[in-house]
């Protein structure tokens, strides 16, 4: 079952404009990760920020996390055509059953436009 | 490093039939593989997880019979789709996690695109 809910499902904006994308889940975590996929591809990882951690940067990207409110936000700054892809969180389930699972978010299909 | 492959990219086939999809961690071990499906526009799945030399675990209405997981060696699972029909095309990923990873840590393949006629 799908844990986490992102948002918005699309985003279309304009070349070096910032994107932002929201992940909601559900239960506790270990850690929430964010991938991107381009269109009929395999996932590239992005990011992975622990439970402990608030906001974590590479490169262009940032990523917080909210555990009180168990939300994530991906940020991509100074977007470039390239950007245009699907952008997945996914989080391990936690707990002893669920450990070293991953369920992912429904995804947010990204458009820069140039 | 941690690449992981997937063999064929793409199939077809006809209804009835059964295919096998490989993965393969190309330079590291993977105490575990996780297979997905993902149909178009559609977030990933997880079917099933294996582990190196015992049964795999399969999610909740995933149907064991159909979808025959092995994980022979540390290097390779195989899905094999037995008797597919059309409702079985769909994008099939999976991933490996290594031995010395943290928690959560996996490293996806390209996926396969199968396609039922």
């Amino acid at each position: 079952s799908q844990q986490g809910e992102e948002d918005p499902q699309a985003l279309s904006i304009q070349e070096g404009e910032n994107a932002t994308m929201n992940c909601s889940y559900k239960t506790s975590i270990n850690n929430l990760q964010w991938y991107r996929q381009n269109s009929g591809r395999g996932l590239v990882h992005l990011i992975l920020i622990r439970s402990n951690e608030r906001e974590k940067h590479s490169g262009r990207l940032r990523v917080t996390l909210d555990t009180s409110k168990k939300s994530s936000s991906l940020l991509i700054t100074a977007s470039r055509a390239a950007d245009t892809a699907s952008y997945f969180c996914a989080t391990d389930a936690g707990g002893i059953q669920g450990a070293q699972k991953l369920v992912f978010g429904q995804g947010t299909r990204l458009t820069i436009n140039p | 490093g941690a690449v992981v492959s997937q063999h064929p990219s793409w199939v077809i086939c006809k209804s009835g039939t059964s295919v096998k999809i490989e993965c393969r961690s190309l330079d590291f071990q993977a105490t575990t593989m996780f297979w997905y499906r993902q149909f178009p526009k559609q977030s990933l799945m997880l079917m099933a997880t294996s582990n190196e030399g015992s049964k795999a675990t399969y999610e909740q209405g995933v149907e064991k019979d159909k979808f025959l997981i092995n994980h022979a060696s540390l290097t390779l699972s195989t899905l094999t789709v037995t008797s597919a029909h059309p409702e079985d095309s769909s994008f099939y990923i999976c991933s490996a996690r290594p031995y010395w990873g943290l928690i959560g840590e996996q490293y996806f393949g390209p996926g396969t695109r199968l396609t039922v006629t």
